[in-house]
């Protein structure tokens, strides 16, 4: 039957190790891109950011990795922690939006220990 | 500072009735959201608000739903009237302007459940 509800792609990994969560993105004129953290019953949380000038972004265990050419970004999140676990979130915004942000459908990562 | 403050947390009326969301931004941005999350159609962007203005109301679904932001500090999203179709959670966020590179910072939600 036709399925119904957005699929969201889902991400397993074992405590200790290092996730990898993707995101395509269509809009060759985005120029920011941010990765939120959403945990079920709350809001979306701000995780990193980065602009279209930069192809590499370290925080605190997280790193982002933009390529233009393919219109991909990814979030690396070093020694997988339970507290991890959540969906996440791409956004992208370009100056010809105002600044809105466009929201990808998100990734289930499940810390399993 | 507190975050983004919504209220109620939790809502629960029925198909019919009038509902009304509350936001207070973070002290000192002045661009306000207000989004949709369903299981559905993910988040979606209903309206924003730059300097109290509404500047985008295209994502609002129809004319039973209505924003307005009469200072800095507050903002609502109203429903009415309300159907069983609205239930989803909403979030409203702040930011600190839409014209540079800047996150935008989420409340915490109210789910609404319309019966």
């Amino acid at each position: 039957g036709e399925s119904v509800g957005l699929h969201l792609p889902t991400l397993s990994v074992q405590e200790g190790d290092n996730s990898i969560i993707n995101c395509a993105y269509s809009n060759s004129a985005s120029d920011y891109f941010i990765w939120y953290k959403q945990e079920s019953g709350k809001g979306p949380q701000f995780i990193i950011d980065i602009r279209s000038n930069m192809d590499k972004r370290q925080g605190q265990r997280v790193t982002v990795l933009l390529n233009k050419t393919v219109k991909h970004l990814s979030l690396q999140i070093a020694a997988t922690q339970p507290g991890d676990s959540a969906v996440y979130f791409c956004a992208e915004t370009s100056s010809g939006s105002a600044r809105q942000l466009t929201f990808g459908s998100g990734t289930q990562l499940t810390v399993l220990p | 500072d507190a975050g983004v403050i919504q209220s109620p947390r939790h809502e629960v009326t029925e198909m019919g009735q009038e509902v009304t969301l509350r936001c207070k931004p973070i002290s000192g941005h002045n661009s306000l959201f207000w989004y949709r999350q369903t299981m559905m159609r993910g988040l979606e962007l209903l309206i924003y608000f730059n300097n109290n203005v509404p500047i985008d109301d295209s994502g609002m679904p129809e004319d039973r739903f209505s924003a307005k932001m009469p200072n800095a500090s507050f903002s609502t999203l109203k429903i009415q009237p309300s159907e069983p179709r609205d239930s989803a959670v909403y979030f409203c966020a702040s930011g600190p302007t839409t014209s540079s590179y800047n996150e935008q910072f989420f409340g915490p939600g109210t789910r609404l459940t319309v019966l």
